[in-house]
């Protein structure tokens, strides 16, 4: 097992445009979080799932992101009708229950 | 105030310092990790604790549940440390909170 896999490391979009993102998490791992972190702060959180039910939200995910874990296994998040202010690195993590938790090298996101 | 707070935010020190970051929380946890984060964002998990002191190599990590604080310490600082170092805790919940991090310079 390689660890958590984030793609792409970097995605430069217009403003406007829909983004998705991809996580693969350990394989026996069965939760997975999604955060993100601007510049100069700490991660936030946004999501996770156990297997394939979302289980918590943050309110900082407005109705533009949606995130899937269709199968329990991979998720995605995707932004729709990116803003500026969207702009941040989103970071994938999952654990076993609440031990092992480990951290994917994160997605960058630019929007111009 | 946030939930966890870390200090100093920024520190630089000369190669072979010994280095102390610490971290202080208000929410009772069931475990805080240590990260350590690389210009391009990968993020990397140092230690988890959910009490006393564990060691690995240079670094040492210890936790007071007590008095809600955990430090990490680096013995023998080197350039290759430099990172920024984010303290990040596990509530009751399985979302981890975390500092705002403390960036470490050493220089040579």
């Amino acid at each position: 097992d390689t660890g958590v896999s984030q793609d792409p490391r970097h995605k430069i979009t217009k403003r406007g445009q829909n983004v998705t993102f991809r996580c693969d998490p350990i394989s026996e791992h069965n939760r997975l979080y999604w955060y993100r972190q601007t510049l100069g702060q700490g991660p936030e959180f946004l999501t996770y799932f156990q297997n394939e039910a979302q289980l918590e939200k943050s309110r900082l995910l407005s109705d533009r992101f949606s995130a899937e874990r269709p199968k329990g296994s991979f998720s995605t998040l995707e932004i729709q009708r990116t803003e500026q202010g969207d702009s941040a690195m989103y970071l994938c993590a999952s654990s076993l229950d609440r031990n092992g938790y480990t951290f994917g090298s994160g997605t960058r996101l630019t929007v111009v | 105030k946030n939930e966890v707070e870390q200090s100093p935010q920024n520190l630089t020190a000369q190669e072979g310092e010994f280095i102390t970051i610490n971290c202080s929380y208000s929410v009772g946890i069931s475990a805080l990790h240590w990260l350590q984060q690389h210009p391009g964002g990968g993020i990397v998990s140092l230690f988890m604790l959910s009490s006393g002191k564990k060691k690995h190599g240079r670094l040492i990590a210890t936790i007071n549940i007590q008095e809600k604080h955990s430090s990490l310490h680096i013995t023998a600082s080197h350039p290759r440390d430099s990172a920024v170092y984010i303290c990040a805790v596990l509530p009751s919940g399985s979302r981890l909170t975390f500092g705002e991090g403390t960036q470490l310079t050493v220089n040579p």
